[in-house]
């Protein structure tokens, strides 16, 4: 079983639509969370760090269930600049980060 | 915000020589960088982590003889795959955390290799 495992994609959707990802771990003493965007051939970029109370930035909702080992990701009125590979990354006790292999999203017009 | 720097970010090589490839922190100091390998529709993997002035850690499954790791000052790693093979064709990524008690990291643009 993979470390961090997210829902196999691509995700095709509509502008304006609204697209939730979801990502497992499996181990439950990982200590942080984040969702990472990816553009093509690009090094990774923070999107935000994902807390046990849920949070919101903009049109973008994290949330993390530590009991289930699960952590989503909620993309509201999707913009066709939201086309990335979005990152679900854990990080671990010895400070290490661990990242799923990514969920493709393509926002069409 | 902090700034990591890679270098080249391109590279086309033959079979058998060596290449080293840099990553710099530009406007902080890094005690430790993490370099990583991602193969196309892959996820990052961690290959090690480099520790200033002390050897690298290395994740399992990772020769460290092949891929030599140096972080001789605060603000500079490199990552040198010896020996190359088409196999190693690759984006190797490097990374840095801006302040140790925070858990962002910060990537380089990250270094495409292409062994012949």
């Amino acid at each position: 079983r993979k470390e961090v495992e997210q829902d196999p994609g691509p995700f095709n959707v509509p502008e304006g639509a609204t697209v939730a990802f979801n990502c497992t771990y499996s181990n439950s003493a990982s200590q942080s969370f984040f969702w990472y965007r990816q553009d093509c051939r690009k090094e990774p970029k923070l999107l935000m760090s994902v807390y046990s109370s849920g949070n919101e930035d903009g049109r973008f909702t994290a949330q993390l269930n530590r009991a289930s080992q699960y952590i989503s990701l909620l993309i509201r009125d999707s913009k066709l600049s939201d086309s990335a590979t979005y990152l679900c990354v854990v990080g671990t006790l010895g400070g290490k980060l661990i990242f799923g292999q990514g969920t493709e999203l393509s926002v069409k017009p | 915000g902090a700034v990591v720097s890679q270098h080249p970010s391109r590279v086309i090589c033959k079979s058998g020589t060596s290449v080293k490839i840099e990553c710099r922190s530009l406007d902080f100091q890094a005690t430790t960088m993490f370099w990583y390998r991602q193969f196309p529709k892959q996820s990052l993997m961690l290959m090690a982590t480099s520790n200033e002035g002390s050897k690298a850690t290395y994740e399992q499954g990772v020769e460290k003889d092949k891929f030599l790791i140096n972080h001789a000052s605060l603000t500079l790693s490199t990552l040198t795959v010896t020996s190359a093979h088409p196999e190693d064709s690759s984006f190797y990524i490097c990374s840095a955390r801006y302040r140790e008690a925070a858990g962002e990291l910060f990537f380089g643009e990250g270094s495409r290799l292409t062994v012949l």
